[in-house]
């Protein structure tokens, strides 16, 4: 297990299109996040899952962005219809239980709407 | 809620000289902090955490970072800067409100120059 993968690492999808992102956590996290990070800012908390239980979404979670974590192990992170503002590097990161010891994050995947 | 606050947007040194990149937290209790480091087109490392033992903490790579609860500041420092040091540095606090996450700062672009 060598950390946390994202797939893919770069999209570029015209505007209206859907597109969906895919996250392998370390195989013994239970805990799965994805963040959102724009130019110059740091990551903003998206959503949260325990297990295959989607906990917690943010504000900044509109209707178009959905995820899933089936079986508790992937996850998903899918953007439908989407708009030139949604253009970030979509970061996905996993923990232990004690979140103390700090996250793990993947390399990203940077989507571009043109 | 806890914060943090990432006094510096931009921070320039000479390599061989010491660097320093400031943070000041918001927490109503003894917070976990965190140093994470962002290279150009890479994922996020973590260069050590603070968990409320030890108040001076040793990262990788030279970094260290000394909890000061009198200031509200968890600055870090490194010694002496490497062309290689140059990236994007993220001061992050555990939030406790509704679940545990993280919770970043906007981040200092650390540039090193010969």
């Amino acid at each position: 297990d060598t950390g946390v993968s994202q797939n893919p690492r770069h999209k570029i999808t015209k505007r209206g299109q859907n597109v969906t992102f895919r996250c392998d956590p370390i195989s013994e996290h239970n805990r799965l996040y994805w963040y959102r990070q724009t130019l110059g800012q740091g990551p903003e908390f998206l959503t949260y899952f325990q297990n295959e239980a989607q906990l917690e979404k943010s504000r900044l979670l509109s209707d178009r962005f959905s995820a899933e974590r089936p079986k508790g192990s992937f996850s998903t992170l899918e953007i439908q219809r989407t708009e030139q503002g949604d253009s970030a590097m979509y970061l996905c990161a996993s923990s232990l239980e004690q979140v103390a010891y700090g996250y793990t994050f993947g390399s990203g995947t940077r989507l571009t709407v043109v | 809620a806890q914060s943090v606050t990432q006094l510096d947007s931009h921070v320039s040194v000479s390599e061989g000289t010491p660097v320093l990149l400031r943070c000041n937290y918001s927490s109503s209790y003894s917070p976990s902090l965190f140093w994470y480091v962002q290279h150009p087109n890479k994922g996020l490392q973590l260069l050590l955490k603070y968990t409320s033992a030890a108040t001076l903490v040793k990262g990788i790579n030279g970094f260290e970072a000394e909890f000061k609860k009198s200031e509200t500041s968890f600055h870090l420092t490194k010694p002496s800067a490497h062309m290689s040091d140059a990236a994007e540095y993220f001061c992050v606090v555990i939030q406790n409100t509704g679940f545990q996450k993280l919770v970043f700062g906007t981040g200092t672009r650390l540039l090193v120059s010969p």
